[in-house]
């Protein structure tokens, strides 16, 4: 298994533009999720689907930032327009009807 | 207050040494309790899961859980040089895994 793949690996944008991370999780797993990982605050849950479906979205800091799962093998996390406070390390993650999450490698993102 | 504190370090210990990583928990809704190591630039993958109190033992790992303290605890023996990561603790409530909660993570270095 190929395991969650996400792209871009590595992103770095001027400040104001719109960014969008990509990510294709595990086959056969029906839960997705968005975690922003910084030094300051660690693993922070954005947003979860289950089933192609939003669950919670509680984690989601602003109106600047807004994902979509249109099918199972796809979903992206848009933030527009990007500040310099939006620089982190942002995971997908998925799993099935299971206590293990299993990680991408993270999308290492910085606004400048 | 953070639902879950866990000291960053980092912490450095010669090859071969007892290791002790500790997290704290406010949140007395939480039954699953896990263990996740990421190393660097890589996403954080499962180590330990424990359900409730008590202790589990993987190996050279032991898990250890105090509901009454809300403390718990990853004990790694005869550490190696392999085990240099940063431990996440994370744990989730009654909910189910969806929403998982996890510690800052503590960098550990075991020096050869």
């Amino acid at each position: 298994d190929a395991g969650v793949i996400q792209s871009p690996r590595h992103e770095v944008t001027e400040m104001g533009q719109e960014v969008t991370l990509r990510c294709k999780p595990i086959s056969g797993h029906d839960y997705l999720f968005w975690y922003r990982q910084t030094m300051m605050r660690g693993l922070e849950l954005l947003i979860y689907f289950n089933n192609n479906v939003p669950i919670d979205d509680s984690g989601m800091p602003e109106d600047r930032f807004s994902a979509k799962m249109p099918n199972a093998s796809f979903s992206t996390l848009k933030i527009q327009p990007s500040e310099p406070r939006d620089s982190a390390v942002y995971f997908c993650a998925s799993t099935p009807l299971g206590n293990t999450i299993y990680f991408g490698e993270g999308s290492w993102l910085t606004v400048v | 207050q953070k639902e879950v504190e866990q000291d960053p370090g980092p912490l450095s210990v010669p090859e071969g040494a007892i290791v002790s990583l500790n997290c704290t928990y406010s949140n007395s809704a939480f039954q699953y309790f896990m263990w996740y190591r990421q190393y660097s630039r890589k996403g954080p993958e499962l180590l330990m899961y424990t359900y409730s109190s008590g202790n589990k033992e993987d190996g050279r790992f032991t898990a250890q859980v105090d509901k009454s303290s809300k403390y718990i605890s990853l004990f790694i023996r005869d550490s190696q040089p392999s085990d240099s990561a940063t431990y996440l603790c994370a744990m989730s409530g009654s909910g189910g895994y969806q929403k998982v909660t996890f510690g800052t993570g503590t960098k550990l270095q075991v020096i050869p």
